[in-house]
């Protein structure tokens, strides 16, 4: 099945900085790969997503990037805010499904005012 | 737009006891997931719902079992409670079987004591 791992497992920037958040998959068949963000003690948020079409995909201070040949998606978040502050969970399809999903460990992301 | 609710939002049961969670889908949402999020870990998928009938099912033993019902709404029960089924309960909602994004409600907390 699909192995997801994702590094770092806790992340500390600077207020203004930028943070990266890397993730691997197995299944070369992964079509789709979603970035969640989850508040303390609430259900995770989707924040970004990209498709296999595509290598980037930007929403304001938020991009991800893929690269299918080395399988691995990443989730940038530029000058970052105190708000960023959460933990991150990437995600990849398991094989021959669309919505049904293997996720990564989080990345605890601590911003410092 | 009402988005994916879930109910109880915390509950503490004895060991070998049976629980039932309850979700409410997106508004047009047809396909429900469940997942399990142990602390400190990344969502599990457990099943998928759709068309009132499972479609796909994670690593989880037969006493997971689940529902949905024509209007959408979906239950998650746990048979024979174990220790390590404490965790937080994930209900996903995806507007078609075939679409690739799923939206979280804010979870269900399950104590086994």
């Amino acid at each position: 099945g699909e192995n997801v791992e994702q590094h770092p497992s806790t992340l500390s920037v600077q207020e203004g900085d930028s943070a990266v958040i890397k993730c691997t998959y197995s299944d070369s068949a992964s079509n789709y790969f979603p970035w969640y963000k989850q508040e303390l003690g609430k259900g995770p948020q989707l924040i970004i997503d990209i498709r296999s079409n595509v290598g980037e995909k930007k929403d304001q201070r938020i991009a991800v990037t893929l690269n299918k040949t080395a399988k691995h998606f990443s989730l940038h978040i530029t000058e970052t805010q105190p708000e960023d502050s959460a933990v991150y969970f990437c995600a990849a399809p398991t094989p021959n499904t669309g919505n049904q999903f293997y996720f990564g460990t989080g990345t605890s992301l601590t911003v410092i005012p | 737009e009402t988005g994916v609710t879930q109910s109880p939002t915390h509950l503490i049961k004895t060991r070998g006891q049976q629980v039932t969670l309850r979700c409410s889908s997106q508004s047009g949402h047809n396909t429900v997931s469940w997942y399990q999020q142990a602390l400190g870990q990344g969502p599990q998928f457990i099943f998928q719902y759709y068309r009132e009938e499972e479609n796909g099912r994670g690593n989880f033993p037969p006493r997971f079992s689940g529902l949905q019902f024509p209007n959408y709404s979906s239950e998650l029960n746990v048979n024979a409670l174990e220790l390590d089924d404490s965790a937080l309960y994930l209900c996903a909602s995806s507007p078609t079987v075939s679409g690739n994004t799923i939206y979280f409600g804010e979870g269900s907390w399950l104590t086994v004591v």
